[in-house]
């Protein structure tokens, strides 16, 4: 079990250009979440999936999007970055049950 | 709103023992959650409360007053090893969870 991956690990943006973060999971988890943390401070929700084909926004979800075809892949998109975007971004997963959250390695994000 | 307060910083010895608080106020609540950051790293799971009372994982324990809506985190006999950021996590009735902002941890020799 590779558990929760993403890629890339490591990007620089400049302002206005769009990318997507990749997120994978081979746990068969129905949840999936994207957060965001700045430095020094908690998680905060971006947007969340509970299956295929669900999603919903989190706490800050303006600037974002995300879609889930599958139950493996949750990838995010940022469009037309900006600076406020300049995080590192984690994706996690959890059973339909489960506590636990299982959070991938994150995604460090510059934009300049 | 919703919120979860926690002291910012704890500084402790080796061998010692440390608590760490979280107070929350938000719309739903399923259980706390407490996780362990390394700087530069993932959150990694250490324990949870879905009901009052205290949960042994070793080392560590968790504590839970729903009443209070207060819980803890205690950690016994600190290593170097536990020197990282901790974050009390309410779940919500949709599995969501909400951070708190953390509280870092210098276990000192």
């Amino acid at each position: 079990n590779a558990g929760v991956t993403q890629t890339p690990k490591f990007r620089i943006l400049k302002i206005g250009q769009s990318m997507t973060l990749q997120c994978a999971q081979d746990m068969n988890h129905n949840y999936m979440y994207w957060y965001r943390q700045d430095p020094g401070m908690g998680l905060k929700l971006i947007y969340y999936s509970v299956g295929a084909g669900i999603t919903d926004k989190g706490e800050v979800p303006n600037g974002y999007n995300v879609s889930r075809s599958t139950t493996e892949d949750f990838p995010l998109r940022l469009e037309l970055a900006a600076p406020s975007q300049t995080s590192v971004y984690f994706c996690a997963s959890v059973q339909r049950e489960g506590y636990e959250q299982y959070f991938g390695p994150g995604t460090r994000l510059t934009v300049t | 709103g919703q919120s979860l307060e926690q002291p910012s910083e704890v500084t402790a010895v080796e061998g010692a023992i440390v608590q760490i608080n979280c107070t929350y106020q938000t719309s739903g609540f399923y259980g706390l959650s407490w996780y362990q950051q390394h700087d530069g790293g993932a959150p990694t799971f250490l324990s949870y409360n879905g009901l009052d009372g205290l949960e042994e994982t070793g080392r560590f324990s968790s504590f839970l007053s729903r009443s209070d809506s207060y819980g803890y985190l205690l950690l016994q006999e600190l290593q170097m090893k536990d020197s990282a950021s901790y974050f009390c996590a309410v779940r919500d009735g949709t599995n969501k969870l909400i951070f708190g902002t953390g509280t870092l941890l210098a276990v000192q020799p």
